[in-house]
């Protein structure tokens, strides 16, 4: 089976630019989340959908970030326009329970 | 609401010493508790997990955490420590109950591993 893939593994973008990160859950997955870790933080939760629809989206830091996840496969986390305080490591996971959740290798962003 | 702390951000043990890493929770609602490790350039993977069943549990590579819930704690450990075990261990908690499923990390914890 293969596992939670995310793209790109690394982004450098200038602010004010615009990027989109790219989740591919494991198949049969109906959970996806999106945590984000800046440097030296905690890696803190961004959102869940359960298929296509957002569960919740309480961890969303501002209206810069949309999510989307159609058709309840993969999903895109869109940041526009980007900030320096964007960079960070986006990881991306999925569940078919409640009890574990399968990590990608993550996205490292760099806003210079 | 919830936390996690992870006691010391940084631990060195000596290869074939015992690993202790600290983990404290809070929770309103029973929780779920995690450990994950992240190896150096790769995901996050879960070491083993605490659903309400034995409070010792066993995970994968030797490792294994007993949850203690007088202490509110979920402390990871290895009897001997191995070269392949330096890495960043992650504590997290998720409730048990409801929607809300989403992971509360702490803050990490890089183990060294000294020959």
């Amino acid at each position: 089976e293969a596992g939670v893939t995310q793209f790109p593994s690394h982004s450098v973008i200038e602010k004010g630019q615009t990027v989109t990160l790219r989740c591919d859950p494991i198949s049969g997955h109906d959970n996806l989340y999106w945590y984000r870790r800046v440097m030296g933080k905690e890696i803190k939760f961004l959102l869940h959908f359960v298929k296509e629809s957002k569960q919740d989206e309480s961890g969303m830091p501002n209206n810069r970030f949309l999510a989307e996840r159609t058709g309840g496969t993969y999903s895109t986390l869109k940041v526009q326009p980007a900030e320096l305080e964007d960079s960070g490591v986006y990881f991306c996971a999925s569940s078919r329970t409640a009890y574990e959740q399968y990590f990608g290798p993550g996205t490292r962003l760099t806003v210079t | 609401a919830q936390s996690v702390t992870q006691l010391g951000s940084h631990v060195s043990v000596s290869e074939g010493a015992l690993v202790l890493l600290r983990c404290n929770y809070s929770s309103s609602v029973p929780p779920y508790l995690f450990w994950y490790v992240q190896y150096p350039n790769q995901g996050l993977q879960l070491l083993l997990k605490y659903t309400s069943a034995a409070t010792l549990v066993k995970g994968i590579n030797g490792f294994e955490a007993e949850f203690k819930k007088s202490e509110t704690s979920f402390h990871l450990t290895k009897p001997s420590a191995h070269m392949s075990d330096a890495a960043e261990y992650f504590c997290a908690v998720s409730h048990s109950s409801g929607s809300a499923r989403q992971l509360t990390f702490g803050s990490g914890t890089q183990l060294t591993v000294l020959p």
